[in-house]
Formats: C-alpha cells, structure tokens, sequence
C-alpha cells in the first residue's frame, strides 16, 4: 500500500495567488481529515470527511479556505487568496472508521510570500 | 482552557532514563486516547491506543485517568531513538460528529 499521497511536498507562493493541496487517501478509507501544523499552534483539524461528505469545517480558519473531496481516492484543500501567516505544513491523514489509527501523508510544506 | 493540554517541553534527559508525559483533556465525555510519536520534519504516526486498563508494549506504558481527566506515557530505558515530539489525541463526540483534538506535543530529546 503506498499510504497516504499529498501533493505538492513544497509550495512557495506569493501572497495573494491561490493555493491548490492535493491528497490521495488509503484505498477503503471512509474518513479523510485536513490538518495545518505551525510551531506555534501545533496540528490543528481544519476539516474532515467521511464517505466523501463533509462532517465538521469548523477549524476552517476563514472563507478563503475550502476544501472537496469528489470521490473516496481524492481530495483537495484550496486557498485563496492566500497570505503569509498561512505559511504552514499541512497534513492529509485518512482512517478507516473513527476512532482508529489515523495514518498521514508527508505534508505539504507551503511558504506564501 | 484548551481542549488537550500538554507541556511542550523540550525534556531533555540522558540515556536509559525513564521519562514521563501527561496530557490533560477538558471534554468528559472523550471516548478514545492516543499518543503519536512525530520525528523532525516527518509525519505523525500512531505509537499506542490509550485503554481505560493500561497498557504496555515494550518499553512503553500508557494509562488514562479518567476522574482527573489526563492520559499518560511512560518510556523506560530511552533510547537515542526515543528523541522525538510525542502527541496525545483525544477522540470524542461534540455536537453530533466525531472530534479528533491533538495536542501541541512534548519534545523529547534522549541524550547521549
């Protein structure tokens, strides 16, 4: 099993250009969750999914995030306009039913200049 | 008060010495406990479940304590390769769906 996929591994971008992550869950997976790292806040729960449906956006931090996941082996996280306190790594983790291990992909490391 | 607290340390501590961790939660009605070990740079992943009972596996021991709301990890004997961010999940039920709430994690550094 390959695990979980994100794309791109590193994103720079200028302040106000919109930002596209991409992660591919663990084929047979239900639950796909977007999380945002920085120092100084640790991993924050942006969203979640299961069964491809949105459950919980209530750690969006704003309306300039939003999140889709079309079908069970794809979703994407987008940002726009982004901003540079936006700088972060983001995780796509997927778990085949709640609770039960979560397992991550290797994070998108976005620098927004 | 935050959902999952912990100290974010660094621990700094010598080789084959034991270290413990405490993570405070602040929902009662939390179901399921977790703790995570990240390395510098890499992805979390899963190190052991949390069980009501206590649990061990190796070198590694974790309990919950329920009535003052906190989760613990115990690691003995560490290891050089003990040296990384240790996160405790906390899984519970908040307005109808699932919340999964990791806290800010502890770094450990084991050294030589």
């Amino acid at each position: 099993d390959a695990g979980v996929i994100q794309s791109p591994r590193h994103e720079v971008t200028e302040m106000g250009q919109e930002v596209t992550l991409r992660c591919k869950p663990i084929s047979g997976h239900d639950y796909l969750f977007w999380y945002r790292q920085t120092m100084m806040r640790g991993l924050e729960l942006l969203i979640y999914f299961n069964n491809n449906v949105p459950i919980d956006d209530s750690g969006m931090p704003e309306d300039r995030f939003s999140a889709k996941m079309p079908n069970a082996s794809f979703s994407t996280l987008k940002i726009q306009p982004s901003e540079p306190r936006d700088s972060a790594v983001y995780f796509c983790a997927s778990s085949s039913g709640v609770p039960r291990e979560a397992f991550f992909g290797q994070g998108t490391r976005l620098t927004v200049v | 008060r935050k959902e999952v607290e912990q100290d974010p340390g660094p621990f700094n501590v010598p080789e084959g010495a034991t270290v413990a961790f405490n993570c405070t939660y602040s929902n009662s009605a939390s179901q399921s406990f977790f703790w995570y070990r990240q390395d510098c740079r890499k992805e979390p992943k899963l190190l052991m479940s949390v069980y009501s009972s206590g649990n061990e596996d190796g070198r590694f021991t974790a309990q919950l304590n329920r009535a003052s709301q906190y989760i613990s990890l115990l690691i003995r004997d560490s290891k050089l390769s003990d040296s990384a961010t240790y996160l405790c999940v906390v899984n519970g039920r908040s307005g109808g769906y699932q919340k999964v709430t990791f806290g800010i994690g502890t770094k450990l550094q084991v050294i030589p």
